[in-house]
């Protein structure tokens, strides 16, 4: 079974401050996607990376595909409150389903 | 929004009961899931369907099976509830398989007692 990690579990900021979290895995993936799940709802995607080295850009967010497709980063520049929720990766497997990591919780209080 | 409803949202059944959760879809997609998600082991998958009355099985599918008789309902069956059946369960759907992005219901919250 291919596994994720995510680093840090738990992430509270201050409005403003940047950060990142990871997603690792000792399997390659051959795309990665990133979801962010609000409390009471579903994760919703918000990226999906497909080359190793791929970076791709959504506003204030920065998603890296690590070259051997092992990993992956987010990195939010001048986090709002509005950056809070629960951040998923999830790495598509050989039978062409989603694994999902356990998830960064982030909080960023203003 | 993706067009899915899972009903009930919050459900409290006793150890043994039978519990079935639903999906309905309003998108004609052709795939929908069902995964459980529990503190530090993110979301995992139980079931998956790929058409009428075509499913199979995903990471964690003992003690649960599913049936698909319509192309927008997908439904989710414990035959015989138990306590580490308890979670929150998760419906989604996309066009395709691969990179097709997962389009999730708002969840059914379960508490086996």
């Amino acid at each position: 079974t291919q596994l994720l990690e995510q680093s840090p579990q738990f992430l509270s900021i201050q409005e403003g401050e940047n950060l990142t979290v990871y997603c690792n895995s000792s399997s390659v993936f051959s795309s990665l996607q990133w979801y962010r799940q609000e409390p009471g709802e579903g994760p919703v995607l918000l990226v999906t990376v497909v080359t190793g080295g791929e970076v791709k850009k959504l506003k204030r967010l920065t998603f890296q595909f690590g070259d051997a497709r092992k990993d992956s980063s987010l990195h939010i520049t001048a986090a709002q409150p509005g950056d809070t929720g629960l951040y998923l990766c999830a790495g598509l497997d050989y039978g062409q389903n989603f694994v999902f990591g356990p998830g960064t919780r982030l909080s960023v209080l203003p | 929004d993706a067009g899915i409803t899972q009903s009930p949202r919050h459900k409290v059944t006793e150890t043994g009961t039978p519990v079935t959760l639903r999906c309905h879809q309003t998108e004609n997609h052709r795939y929908m899931y069902w995964y459980r998600q529990d503190p530090g082991h993110g979301l995992r998958l139980i079931h998956y369907s790929y058409g009428v009355k075509d499913t199979d099985k995903g990471e964690v599918s003992d003690g649960y099976s599913v049936s698909r008789s319509k192309t927008e309902d997908f439904l989710l069956t414990l035959e015989s509830a138990t306590s580490s059946q308890t979670s929150v369960y998760f419906c989604a759907i996309s066009e395709s398989r691969g990179n097709s992005p997962l389009h999730f219901g708002n969840g059914t919250r379960l508490t086996v007692t």
